[in-house]
């Protein structure tokens, strides 16, 4: 079966400080990959997601960036973190779909981040 | 663009009670529709999808959601609700573009009266 892995779990940075938060799949090959942030009473925002290794999507321009350096890695990053970067961050995966197709996603435990 | 609605931000039903949770989607095609729960603090765990066929779809934990076209709704349903349901539920429809993307709706807690 198909495990997602997040971490760590919870983080408090200061302000202007890097980020680095991981995101592994097991199980399964080829996956793509997404990042999403939660804020409280938001929703999901997806960040960014990945059809395949170096093939990076950005959905909202912003403070962070993200990585495949792996098939089943998953790397979100920040040079100079923001107090607006506080929130919740999630990992998901899906199988690989050709074109426009749908199937579901699967998350991760996700990862609390407190920007101070 | 898609967009998915849930009107209701909050809502507060007694256990043993009946439950609805409300989501309106927008899509130009056949949406492909999904009903996600979130514990606090924890990842979104899925409880049924709708990609075609009966419009009736069972899902886990005792779900179940009915997707009506000319409404443009996928309205989730318990018959009988437990207090382990309280958490936050979203729905989701698969966005078009490629790389199997999903628009959320902004989400609806739930909380159990004992």
């Amino acid at each position: 079966s198909q495990t997602i892995h997040q971490w760590p779990a919870t983080l408090v940075q200061p302000v202007g400080s890097p980020l680095s938060l991981e995101c592994t799949v097991e199980g399964t090959s080829n996956p793509n990959l997404y990042w999403y942030r939660q804020a409280a009473g938001r929703g999901l925002q997806l960040l960014f997601y990945s059809v395949g290794i170096g093939q990076i999507s950005s959905e909202v321009p912003q403070n962070l960036s993200a990585s495949r350096p792996q098939d089943r890695q998953f790397i979100l990053s920040s040079k100079k973190l923001l107090l607006s970067d506080s929130g919740f961050y999630l990992c998901a995966w899906s199988r690989p779909l050709p074109g426009q197709g749908t199937d579901t996603q699967y998350f991760g435990p996700g990862t609390r981040l407190t920007v101070l | 663009a898609q967009s998915v609605t849930q009107p209701d931000i909050h809502i507060t039903v007694s256990e043993g009670a009946s439950l609805e949770l409300r989501c309106n989607y927008s899509y130009g095609a056949t949406p492909y529709l999904f009903w996600y729960v979130q514990s606090p603090g924890q990842g979104l765990q899925l409880l049924l999808k709708y990609f075609s066929g009966d419009t009736l779809v069972q899902g886990i934990k005792g779900f179940e959601a009915e997707f009506k076209r000319s409404q443009s709704s996928f309205n989730l349903r318990k018959p009988s609700v437990h207090w382990s349901d309280a958490a936050e539920y979203f729905c989701a429809v698969g966005a078009t573009g490629g790389g199997n993307k999903l628009t959320f709706g902004t989400g609806t807690q739930l909380k159990v009266e004992l």
